[in-house]
């Protein structure tokens, strides 16, 4: 069984571009959790989705930043004209039911991005 | 709210001596514990949970912890470090206010030398 899978692994873009990070939950899991780690920082939450549901997305940026899970394929998450203070490393998490207790998240590899 | 902070950012151990990660927690009920590793450029991996159970907890590759509630701690111990274990490490609370959104402690780095 596969694990959490992200692609990029690594992503580069300029000021004013637009950023899709990808991820593809384990086969069975309906959850998915974006988290943002800033350099020398935490991980911080951003969002929870479930297919075609936002649940919670009080971790987001108010402005530029989007997240999807559709019905087939990855979650997306989608930042508009990046700036500089958006590079960090973008995790995401899955679970089989909502994460709580005992259930646990699994998380992928990271996406790094980097804006010039 | 909960929330979880870890005493030290970074600590350095001799390969073979004992590893001690501190961790306090604030939460308003009985908290979901975890410690998560995260080696460079990976994602993360759980190492141990309490959730209620036995106070100590056993994890993976050697480590444990400790659950103490009149302390509110949440220490994590090896008895003898691995070169391997050079990594940074994270207390994290499960919020269970809610779903169980989890919160992060700002890590800590290990350093493990020869």
């Amino acid at each position: 069984n596969a694990g959490v899978m992200q692609n990029p692994r690594h992503l580069v873009r300029r000021r004013g571009q637009e950023a899709r990070l990808r991820c593809s939950p384990m086969k069975g899991h309906s959850h998915v959790y974006w988290y943002r780690q800033l350099p020398e920082e935490g991980l911080k939450f951003m969002v929870y989705l479930q297919k075609e549901n936002i649940i919670d997305e009080s971790g987001m940026p108010k402005e530029r930043f989007s997240a999807e899970f559709p019905k087939e394929g990855p979650s997306i998450l989608r930042i508009q004209q990046v700036v500089r203070g958006d590079s960090a490393a973008y995790f995401c998490a899955s679970s089989p039911s909502p994460s709580g207790g005992a259930i646990e998240q699994f998380f992928g590899p990271g996406t790094r991005l980097t804006v010039l | 709210a909960q929330s979880v902070t870890q005493l030290d950012s970074h600590v350095s151990v001799s390969e073979g001596t004992p590893v001690l990660l501190r961790c306090n927690y604030s939460s308003s009920y009985s908290p979901s514990l975890f410690w998560y590793v995260q080696h460079p450029n990976k994602g993360l991996q759980l190492l141990l949970k309490y959730t209620s159970a036995a106070t100590l907890v056993k994890g993976i590759n050697g480590f444990e912890a400790e659950f103490k509630k009149s302390e509110t701690s949440f220490h994590l111990t090896k008895p003898s470090a691995h070169m391997s274990d050079a990594a940074e490490y994270f207390c994290v609370v499960s919020d269970t206010d809610s779903w169980g959104k989890l919160q992060f402690g700002a890590g800590t780095q290990v350093v493990v030398t020869p």
